[in-house]
């Protein structure tokens, strides 16, 4: 049984450019959740989402950053026109629907903006 | 805002002692979480508490919950070298939201 699934692992992107992270949650799993993390910080909530919904965006920038979670296929967090504070590690997890919010976490996909 | 305050920030002990990690919250939560990660790595579940538990043991885990002070504590017996991380409280509340705190780093020397 696969756990979360994200990649690219690592992905750098030069400013300006267009950043696309997967996430693909565990099998059975229809809530991801994203969040960012600096180096020695903690996570910083982003967004939380089931399929073909948005739930809660509240840390979320306003502009230039966007996630989805398709009916078929993985959950994206897009962030264009990447400057260098969002080099960052981005992390998803999953749950199940209607439980306690116990996560899954991936292995993260870490951003380098150069 | 939801998000757990952990103290210590680092914690240094020698192997073989206990190792105990306080967290903080602002409001009310259906349960309270932690996790480990190790450097590098996803975060792992450890243990869950519900809102109307007051401790609960898994393992070398030892977990309280206080709400009428918002806190919580996990305390680790007999630490190994192993559990050489970091470890993060997170609260869930309304939604399923679930907000992590800043964590603690603990170092067990072996």
């Amino acid at each position: 049984n696969a756990g979360v699934m994200q990649n690219p692992r690592h992905l750098v992107r030069r400013r300006g450019q267009e950043a696309r992270l997967r996430c693909s949650p565990m099998k059975g799993h229809s809530h991801v959740y994203w969040y960012r993390q600096l180096p020695e910080e903690g996570l910083k909530f982003m967004v939380y989402l089931q399929k073909e919904n948005i739930i809660d965006e509240s840390g979320m920038p306003k502009e230039r950053f966007s996630a989805e979670f398709p009916k078929e296929g993985p959950s994206i967090l897009r962030i264009q026109q990447v400057v260098r504070g969002d080099s960052a590690a981005y992390f998803c997890a999953s749950s199940r629907q209607g439980e306690t919010g116990e996560l899954f976490f991936g292995e993260g996909s870490r951003l380098t903006v150069l | 805002s939801q998000q757990g305050e952990e103290d210590p920030q680092a914690l240094s002990i020698q192997e073989g002692e206990n190792a105990t990690m306080n967290c903080s919250y602002k409001t009310s939560i259906n349960n309270l979480q932690w996790y480990r990660q190790n450097s590098g790595r996803g975060l792992v579940h450890l243990i869950l508490i519900r809102s109307n538990e007051r401790e609960k043991h898994s393992g070398r885990l030892r977990v309280t919950l206080d709400t009428s002070k918002k806190s919580s504590s996990l305390l680790i017996t007999a630490s190994r070298a192993a559990d050489t991380a970091s470890y993060f409280c997170a609260t869930v509340g309304g939604y399923q939201k679930v907000t992590f705190g800043i964590g603690t780093k603990l170092q067990v020397i072996p």
